[in-house]
């Protein structure tokens, strides 16, 4: 079984339209992330969630809305696509709010296309 | 705030030589954890390990080693008779006590050539 698991894994689709990204773990940990991953690799945390209570939110564009039903769950949504939201999008997962006993599970990755 | 600094963008060595890939960070506080992972070709993240501050043992798995120096804010990981599998980008990264997120290095591209 896939601990966490996003779909869809990639996703074309056209400037301005609004599309959402599920994400899904099951390994019972209260913690999950969004980290974006830009054309040079480089991986940068978007949000976090705790017991679904946002905790961090780092200078993303209101145009992301992240969206925790439960534990379990950390779908993000995105309005008005425009193209440099074109990237990998990864959600991870990690048990407390601190890292000291725990590393971060991430997801597949989603790649989407902005065109 | 936290940095991390991987200086070697790319990296290529032929099979079965030993490879170190460096990683410096930077950090204020006294309690922090520090990973690495690694994303090969399909692209997803895979957890290697996970060091805190206070533990300065050098670990050894398998192929892989990892030298933790809190003198020069260090954490190299090296392999070993690399193999071509062990191509992929490898990622350091570092958190803090408290902030609840990884702050990630740029990343090191690996290439084992056969």
């Amino acid at each position: 079984d896939t601990a966490v698991s996003q779909t869809p894994k990639y996703l074309v689709t056209q400037m301005g339209n609004d599309k959402s990204i599920k994400c899904e773990q099951n390994l019972g940990h209260d913690t999950m992330y969004w980290y974006k991953q830009d054309s040079k690799k480089f991986l940068k945390i978007m949000f976090s969630y705790n017991n679904k209570e946002l905790i961090i939110n780092e200078t993303v564009p209101n145009r992301f809305s992240p969206k925790s039903p439960d534990k379990a769950h950390l779908n993000l949504h995105i309005n008005s696509l425009e193209l440099g939201d074109s990237a990998v999008y990864f959600c991870a997962s990690s048990q407390g709010r601190l890292l000291m006993n725990t590393e971060a599970f991430f997801g597949q990755g989603t790649r989407l296309t902005v065109v | 705030a936290q940095k991390v600094t991987q200086a070697q963008t790319e990296i290529s060595v032929v099979e079965k030589e030993d490879v170190t890939l460096d990683c410096v960070y930077e950090t204020r506080d006294t309690t922090y954890y520090l990973f690495w992972y690694k994303q090969p070709p399909s692209g997803e993240l895979v957890f290697l390990i996970r060091r805190n501050s206070f533990d300065e043992q050098n670990e050894i798995s398998g192929r892989y080693s990892w030298n933790f120096q809190k003198s020069t804010s260090s954490f190299n990981f090296t392999i070993t008779a690399s193999q071509v599998v062990d191509s992929a980008v490898y990622f350091c990264a570092a958190g803090v006590q408290g902030a609840q997120k990884l702050v990630f290095g740029q990343g090191t591209r690996l290439t084992i050539n056969p």
